[in-house]
């Protein structure tokens, strides 16, 4: 299985932050990498596609980049409804293995 | 509205068999993947695997296989997750989600909590 680590574990930002989450693959998974943000009791949302591609509907303050192993999630100017945790997933091979994820907390 | 809607929360016994559902509506459920995800509350995210209702082609985590069976029936679009023999570390909640293969998850359904205890 392809191992997905995500950091930092958790993060503490004020409202108009701008932050940036990384997700490392232990393997070259091309671009093939999604981005989530869980809110406690919901479920899942998709922030991201193929690392880079914005889910219709989310707002354009979420970015992603990158490509081979190392990703990147920014969020730039912090809304108070961005506090969440956010995953990644790569969708290179099955399995479709998450990261840990990563708890963004308000400072 | 595309939407999946599972089944409620379920309390069960260490030992018992259970099935929980997905129901899928406003698309063609026979067209996309579904699969389920585990969360342990507290917890992360594991990718438990999927189906295509189309021809129900299954693939598993190694992690999940022989541990449950995904399942589908195409005629009232909806998907299944079953086990035979609940354990308590089974406890969790359970998403199905549709999936665009190589592009991830598009929207998950609401989730359903199983808590297994004696």
């Amino acid at each position: 299985d392809i191992q997905m680590t995500q950091s930092p574990s958790s993060v503490s930002a004020s409202v108009g932050d701008r932050i940036t989450i990384t997700c490392r693959a232990s393997q070259d998974i091309n671009n093939w990498l999604a981005w989530y943000q869980q809110k406690p009791g919901t479920a899942p949302k998709v922030l991201i596609f193929a690392a880079s591609n914005l889910q219709s509907g989310v707002p354009s303050r979420f970015s992603g980049s990158g490509s081979g192993t190392e990703f990147t999630l920014t969020i730039r100017s912090l809304q108070p409804e961005d506090f969440a945790t956010y995953y990644c997933q790569q969708t290179n091979s099955l399995p479709y293995t998450f990261g840990q994820g990563t708890k963004l907390e308000i400072k | 509205e595309e939407q999946l809607v599972q089944s409620g929360a379920e309390v069960k016994k260490p030992g018992e068999s259970l099935k929980i559902s997905c129901k899928g509506s406003g698309y063609s459920f026979i067209d996309y993947w579904i699969g389920w995800v585990r969360q342990v509350p507290g917890k992360g995210l594991e990718w438990m695997g999927i189906i295509y209702p189309g021809d129900s082609d299954t693939k598993y985590s190694p992690s999940f296989q022989g541990q449950v069976t995904i399942s589908a029936d195409k005629s009232v679009s909806t998907a299944y997750l079953q086990w035979t023999s609940l354990k308590a570390s089974d406890t969790a909640i359970y998403y199905c989600a549709r999936h665009r293969l190589g592009l991830g998850i598009d929207f998950w359904g609401q989730g359903t909590l199983v808590t297994v205890s004696s």
